[in-house]
């Protein structure tokens, strides 16, 4: 099942701009995050909200939560080349016995000089 | 580094075999994740396995199966190959469920031709 979707699908943007991406998401959750993938390597994390959080910053990034839009927006700021990447969005969804996080389809963020 | 090793980077197999693919999770961690990722399908969950037990399901084939050994590294067993199983298989590993950071692998290229 898909708990995120990001939108938009694909961002271009000229190094120094912000990059604004958003995620929705469908049932209610404890914490949502977000992860980069460059080109066909491994997920890496970046950020965690807490459902108790409206914001959190990291460096460059700043995360929004509103849950009761169930939804996140991750922006960067004065993006660069090198953070052309994929970013995904993740939800934790509940087993009976375990979890695992449920990525959207990610956007596809690039960034040229 | 993630501290999740995948073995190997790379596979190209024919139709109808069968494939293992193997991931050493991070130190400490507990908790390991298989997802499958394809272009059409984007980042699937497969499977979580928490201290040497299975505990969760997500869309797995019944022809693949997976395990976790006592000394927390985990096996991928793809069999019956199909061209649509070709994808990028990623491991992931975290301390306790997916409430937390997970730390990914780089992942196994599988081609079936």
């Amino acid at each position: 099942s898909q708990q995120g979707e990001e939108d938009p699908q694909a961002l271009s943007i000229q190094e120094g701009e912000n990059a604004t991406m958003n995620c929705s998401y469908k049932t209610s959750i404890n914490n949502l995050q977000w992860y980069r993938q460059n080109s066909g390597r491994g997920l890496v994390h970046l950020i965690l909200i807490r459902s108790n959080e409206r914001e959190k910053h990291s460096g460059r990034l700043r995360v929004t939560l509103d849950t009761s839009k169930k939804s996140s927006s991750l922006l960067i700021t004065a993006s660069r080349a090198a953070d052309t990447a994929s970013y995904f969005c993740a939800t934790v969804e509940l087993y009976q016995a375990g979890t695992a996080l449920i990525f959207g389809k990610g956007t596809t963020l690039s960034v040229s000089s | 580094d993630s501290g999740v090793t995948q073995t190997p980077k790379h596979l190209i197999t024919a139709t109808g075999q069968r494939v293992t693919l193997r991931c050493s999770p991070r130190s400490g961690d507990l908790s390991v994740y298989w997802y499958q990722q394809s272009l059409d399908q984007g980042l699937q969950f497969l499977i979580q396995y928490y201290n040497g037990e299975e505990r969760a399901k997500g869309n797995i084939l019944e022809r693949f199966s997976a395990q976790q050994f006592p000394d927390l590294h985990s096996e991928l067993n793809l069999s019956s190959l199909e061209l649509g199983d070709s994808a990028l298989y990623f491991c992931a590993s975290s301390v306790s469920g997916a409430g937390t950071e997970a730390f990914f692998g780089q992942g196994t290229r599988l081609t079936v031709v």
